[in-house]
């Protein structure tokens, strides 16, 4: 019953590849959002979407970018992985009564 | 500067027993309230959520308790059960439509049988 899928769920990848994360939701909400989890930092938000084309930037933007061409797909793409990027990233949907519902996460290693 | 605050980043309880884990914010215009549980390499799952214009929301075991003039809200677990081992994360939004959560950093719950 999983409304919101995040692809891949692991990457490794290599300092300097781009790589774009994938998520996928079913409900045609119109906020989307991408945040990563770091130990001691709890959750932060990078990057979110108030509808196709309409984004704008959390508090950890630097370094990433988003994309929103249809409803149900928002990307996450760093142009230029670093080690500091490693992390697990997650990407959430919120609902008419302002709750938000996230994907079951990406592990991103960059070497 | 944290507006969300997890102070305690670890509690352990017995199964059975109450768990209570705090949250302090520091704004006031924040305006709703949400506890979201997280089990290793899975996403956070909403608990439950609360409105600045209530003071206490129940569901099942789950209780979310706001104090509103101390900026301070509370999940009471009860009875706690071994399932119920997780992080927690309390979040908040700030009031004025604003579309975001602001998250506090968690606290670990362990409920030992």
């Amino acid at each position: 019953d999983a409304g919101i899928t995040q692809s891949p769920r692991h990457k490794v990848t290599e300092t300097g590849t781009p790589v774009t994360l994938r998520c996928h939701q079913t409900e045609n909400h119109r906020y989307m959002y991408w945040y990563r989890q770091d130990p001691g930092h709890g959750l932060r938000l990078i990057h979110y979407s108030y509808g196709v084309k309409d984004t704008d930037k959390g508090e950890v933007s630097d370094g990433y970018s988003v994309s929103r061409s249809k409803t149900e797909d928002f990307l996450l793409t760093l142009e230029s992985a670093t080690s500091s990027q490693t992390s697990v990233y997650f990407c959430a949907m919120r609902t008419e009564t302002d709750t938000q519902y996230f994907g079951p996460g990406t592990r991103l290693t960059v070497l | 500067d944290q507006q969300v605050k997890q102070n305690s980043p670890s509690l352990s309880v017995q199964e059975g027993r109450i768990s209570i884990l705090n949250c302090d914010y520091t704004n006031s215009m924040f305006d709703y309230f949400l506890w979201y549980k997280k089990y290793p390499a899975e996403g956070p799952t909403f608990l439950i959520s609360i409105s600045s214009i209530k003071d206490k929301n129940e569901d099942g075991r789950f209780t979310v308790f706001l104090n509103k003039s101390a900026k301070h809200l509370s999940l009471h677990i009860v009875p706690s059960q071994p399932g119920d081992s997780a992080v927690y994360f309390c979040a908040g939004t700030l009031g004025g439509g604003s579309e975001k959560l602001v998250f506090g950093k968690g606290t670990k719950l362990t409920v030992n049988p």
